[in-house]
């Protein structure tokens, strides 16, 4: 039983447009939500993370939203840029370790 | 500041062999450790988790075993390898279980053949 679903796998976006990367979650008890980027044959690094009792995060180009009545978040990367191109995790957690979507392919057309 | 340490970085061993994955981590004490696993067509699946030293918590019945001899050292083993576990294996390490942000190594490409 997956509690964590990225249901798109990938996703191509022209350089200088804006990215939207898709979440949802099926457990109630979830109160912090984090992204992770990954290149291949390396570890995830942290992108940006929110608390459940904020429906917004901002962090230069990367925004997170929070919708939990409809168990959903977002991650919105404006402009996007060749480097963004990556492997993007949705993560959450109850107070227990991180639950991990099966991320989404991002790729940033020039 | 704080650094974590995987290796081997890629590994090949055949079916029924063993297997020791070593992770480390350097400027932090009493850290909460982890194994996580990706494979193929897979999301990143939680192994084994450990908030101190000797304690272990396994997420996932599988032909896999953790220990950690030492506050910063975390290792992934098995006596005898199956094709199905070969994937890409992630140590990471926190300050906290949950709601916190985990630290990843740069994890060890493992192929069973």
């Amino acid at each position: 039983d997956q509690q964590v679903k990225q249901n798109s796998p990938s996703l191509s976006v022209q350089e200088g447009r804006i990215s939207i990367l898709n979440c949802d979650y099926t457990n109630s008890m979830f109160d912090y939500f984090l992204w992770y980027k990954k290149y291949p044959a390396e570890g995830p690094t942290f992108l940006i993370s929110i608390s459940s009792i904020k429906d917004k995060n901002e962090d230069g180009r990367f925004t997170v939203f929070l919708n939990k009545s409809a168990k959903h978040l977002s991650l919105h990367i404006v402009p996007s840029q060749p480097g963004d191109s990556a492997v993007y995790f949705c993560a959450a957690s109850d107070g227990t370790p991180l639950v991990f979507g099966k991320g989404t392919r991002l790729s940033v057309i020039a | 500041s704080q650094t974590i340490h995987q290796w081997p970085a890629t590994l090949v061993q055949p079916v029924g062999s063993p297997l020791s994955l070593e992770c480390t981590v350097e400027g932090t004490s009493n850290p909460n450790l982890y194994w996580y696993r990706q494979a193929a067509g897979r999301g990143l699946q939680l192994l084994f988790y450990s908030v101190g030293i000797g304690q272990i918590s396994s997420e996932v019945p599988q032909n896999l075993s953790a220990s950690r001899p030492q506050d910063r050292q975390f290792i992934l083993s098995s006596k005898k390898l199956l094709l199905s576990d070969s994937g890409f294996y992630l140590c990471a390490w926190s300050v906290r279980v949950g709601n916190y942000g985990y630290t990843f190594g740069s994890g060890t490409r493992l192929t069973v053949v």
